[in-house]
Formats: C-alpha cells, sequence, structure tokens
C-alpha cells in the first residue's frame, strides 16, 4: 500500500484565515480524494483532485472555500479558506491503490479555529 | 446513492470478550472496506472485502454480497482495539467511499 503523508498534522487557527494542507505519496496515482470528518461524525468527501485537471466538488462543498491543487501524481493540497468555527474537523488525504483498488488514508490534519 | 447502515452505533465491552460489528448497505457493491479510527484519528486499512471471508489475527470479516452485509468479528479484544470502526463502498465502480456513522468500541481493561 500507499505511504500518504500529510501536513501539518494539526494546527489551531484563527477565524478568517486560511490554512493548506498538504498531501504526499510515495508513488504516482491517478486520483487523489480529500475528506472531511467533523467533530464526532463519520467521514464526508470534500472532493476529488484529478491530475492534469480542475477537482470535482461533492454536493455542499465549493472551490472558493476549499480551493485544492494537483500540480503532478504524486501531490495535493487542500486550502480551507476563511475559517470559522464550524470548519473545526479532522481534514484527510486518501488515495486509490493496487490491483484491488483499496483505499488508504493519511494520519489526517486535526484543525481547529478559535 | 447506496446507503451504508452500521449496527450497533456503541459497544462497552470488557478485555477479552468478543463481539460482532456489522455493515449494512442499500445496493450491489464490487467492494467494501472496514477501518480502524484510533483514538488519535488515524483511519487503518483493516480489510478489503468485496465478497467471501478474510482473518488478520484476532480479526475476521465477511461479506454476504447477496445479501448486502459485511460483518466484522474481534475476538479476545484488547484496550487497543477501542476506537471507532466505520465500513465503506463505493457509490459506483473505482469511485469515492461513503462512509458509514461508524460503531464506536470502547474496550475497558
Amino acid at each position: 500500500s500507499a505511504v500518504i503523508s500529510q501536513k501539518p498534522s494539526r494546527d489551531i487557527c484563527q477565524r478568517g484565515t486560511s490554512l493548506t494542507i498538504q498531501c504526499q505519496v510515495d508513488s504516482q496515482v491517478t486520483m487523489m480524494f480529500w475528506y472531511r470528518q467533523q467533530p464526532g461524525q463519520s467521514l464526508t468527501l470534500i472532493a476529488t483532485a484529478n491530475q492534469g485537471s480542475e477537482a470535482t466538488y461533492e454536493s455542499g462543498f465549493v472551490i472558493d472555500k476549499f480551493p485544492i491543487s494537483r500540480p503532478n501524481l504524486t501531490f495535493s493540497t487542500l486550502t480551507v479558506s476563511n475559517m470559522s468555527p464550524e470548519d473545526s474537523s479532522i481534514y484527510l488525504c486518501s488515495v486509490r491503490t493496487g490491483a484491488e483498488g483499496a483505499q488508504h488514508f493519511g494520519d489526517g490534519t486535526r484543525l481547529s479555529i478559535l | 446513492g447506496i446507503q451504508v447502515e452500521q449496527s450497533p452505533p456503541d459497544l462497552i465491552l470488557q478485555e477479552g470478550a468478543n463481539s460482532t460489528l456489522r455493515c449494512n448497505f442499500s445496493d450491489s457493491v464490487n467492494n467494501l472496506q472496514w477501518f480502524h479510527q484510533n483514538p488519535w484519528g488515524q483511519l487503518i486499512n483493516l480489510f478489503y472485502i468485496p465478497s467471501g471471508t478474510k482473518q488478520n489475527g484476532r480479526l475476521s470479516a465477511t461479506t454476504v454480497a447477496t445479501e448486502r452485509y459485511s460483518l466484522l468479528y474481534i475476538s479476545s479484544s484488547q484496550t487497543t482495539d477501542s476506537g471507532v470502526y466505520f465500513c465503506a463502498v463505493p457509490q459506483t465502480s473505482g469511485s469515492r467511499l461513503t462512509f458509514g456513522e461508524g460503531t464506536q468500541l470502547t474496550v475497558n481493561p
């Protein structure tokens, strides 16, 4: 399975600011996914990051709030913009690898907004 | 889209006990994954199991695709098994995962 590194692992931010989360994979992957997990909740997909094209956002998530970059097949970033306390969540990067196509996750970024 | 339901939502065990967690899904799927989220938030792959039975140490999983459910068995539970267990299925072939609401497991010493 792929090794997925996310940075930062956690942060505490002021409302109104923005934070960029990085996701690095040790092998080339076609699709990378960004999920959000609000406190006490399950995981919800924010968007699929495709190399060479714009990200595909799920209902309820917009590019202005969660801009995503995918400059190559091993790296992606998610920015959480103009943060409010409601954005306090764990953000996780995921990739599909192997013949089975199982998904694997990074360790997540635990974000708290004051 | 496919709906995923997990039961029970919460489970408290004494160390050494066995347990069974269930995942029901509303339509045919071509794969299913079980994850364990530890208290630090890390999401660990347990099984990729579209059908049949797999075992890994004290854990095993069975998926009966024709009846649209999967079971995760934990035997001789340990305190380190505590956390949230999620099952997840893809909405369409090869696409993103839809997660159930999870089972919060607490194993007491």
